[in-house]
Formats: C-alpha cells, sequence, structure tokens
C-alpha cells in the first residue's frame, strides 16, 4: 500500500518567517495530495490541495509544490502568524494514508 | 457547505461496554466514509473504509469484530466500540467523501476514554 514520509516533525520558526514542509509518497498512481491542518482536539481541515497533472498551486500564504518524478511535494507558509500554529498533515490519494505530521509553532 | 457532523465528542465508559459513534454528512451523499484512530501527538490511522450498502474494508490489523462499522445510509455511518477496554481509548475521527469527489470532509472527532 501506499507509504507516506512527512518532515520534519516538529518545526518552529518566528512570526514573519517562512514554513515548509516536506513529503514523499511510494505509490507513482496517487494523484491527489491534500494538505490538513488539525488544531488541538478537533478533526483535520483541509486547507490546500493539489492534484498530479499540476505542479504548483498557491492561495494566498499557502502553496504546494509537487514534483511527481521524485515523488514529494511540499507545503509552503509564508509570512507565518501565531494562529497557523498547528499540527500540519499531508496526505496521498491512494488509501488516503496520512503522513505522521508536522506541528508547527510560529513563535510571536 | 461539505459539512460533516460527529457525535458525540467526548464519551467515558466502563470496561466491557459497547459505545456508537455517529458521522453524519450534512449537505451531501457521502458515498464513501472513512474512520480513523489517533493517538495523542501521532498521526491519524486508518481503521475501515465503508462505501454505502457494502461491508467496510478494514485495515490490516483492525478487529472487525471489535470495531463495527456501518453504512446504511448516504448521511450517515456509524462506529461501533465493541466491549471496549482501557486501551481502546483514542481520538477516533471520521471523514467523507462524496461519489466522483477527492476531498475528504472530517468530522470533529470523538474522544473515547474507557475506565
Amino acid at each position: 500500500g501506499e507509504n507516506v514520509e512527512q518532515h520534519p516533525s516538529t518545526l518552529s520558526v518566528q512570526e514573519g518567517d517562512s514554513a515548509v514542509i516536506k513529503c514523499t509518497y511510494s505509490d507513482s498512481a496517487s494523484n491527489y495530495f491534500p494538505w490538513y491542518k488539525q488544531e488541538l482536539g478537533k478533526g483535520p481541515q483541509l486547507i490546500i490541495d493539489i492534484r498530479s497533472n499540476v505542479g504548483e498551486k498557491k492561495d494566498q500564504r499557502i502553496a504546494v509544490t509537487l514534483n511527481k518524478t521524485a515523488k514529494h511535494f511540499s507545503l509552503h507558509i509564508t509570512e507565518t502568524q501565531p494562529e497557523d500554529s498547528a499540527v500540519y498533515f499531508c496526505a496521498a490519494s491512494i488509501g488516503m494514508r496520512f503522513g505522521a505530521g508536522t506541528r508547527l509553532t510560529v513563535k510571536p | 457547505g461539505a459539512v460533516v457532523s460527529q457525535h458525540p465528542s467526548r464519551v467515558i465508559c466502563k470496561s466491557g461496554t459497547s459505545v456508537k459513534i455517529e458521522c453524519r454528512s450534512l449537505d451531501f451523499q457521502a458515498t464513501t466514509m472513512f474512520w480513523y484512530r489517533q493517538f495523542p501527538k501521532q498521526s491519524l490511522m486508518l481503521m475501515a473504509t465503508s462505501n454505502e450498502g457494502s461491508k467496510a474494508t478494514y485495515e490490516q490489523g483492525v478487529e472487525k469484530d471489535k470495531f463495527l462499522i456501518n453504512h446504511a445510509s448516504l448521511t450517515l455511518s456509524t462506529l461501533t466500540v465493541t466491549s471496549a477496554h482501557p486501551e481502546d481509548s483514542s481520538f477516533y475521527i471520521c471523514s467523507a467523501r462524496y461519489r466522483g469527489g477527492e476531498k475528504l470532509f472530517f468530522g470533529s472527532g470523538t474522544q473515547l476514554s474507557v475506565l
């Protein structure tokens, strides 16, 4: 089955800096790659997604890039704010399995 | 749109009892629903996938007789933890997807504590 690896497990940045989280996947048949944000005690919320026929997608301060050849995709958050602090998960479409998660802390 | 309601949000039960968790899609028809389990500071572990009207497909290592999943309608799936034990204590989350869609819409989760 699909195996999704996510790095780093924790990330601490200063407010205003950028944050980058990377994921790799194993199944070349995967064609949909979402990113979720989970706050404590809540279910994950979709923040951005990308399909395999696109290399990059941007939504305000959030962007996702996909390298199909290398089978990795990344989440980029620019101008980070304290409210961006949360756990972020990536997933790959086959089986909808999630990465291990990245705990992002944005220091004011 | 695309709201998934999960109840209860928190449940405490005695060891040996059964607990039912409901997951409802409020404004769309959820042809596929997923159930996840999440331990503190860990990722979501897929337990099972259920398609409306058919038996759930369980992930390896998940006991189907322990975690009963029913997806009898296009808007409701239930997870019943039978004969619960303290080791079943966890955060359970459902998600739903409509026919032909790729996006998953998540419920708010259920914190189960078995005493």
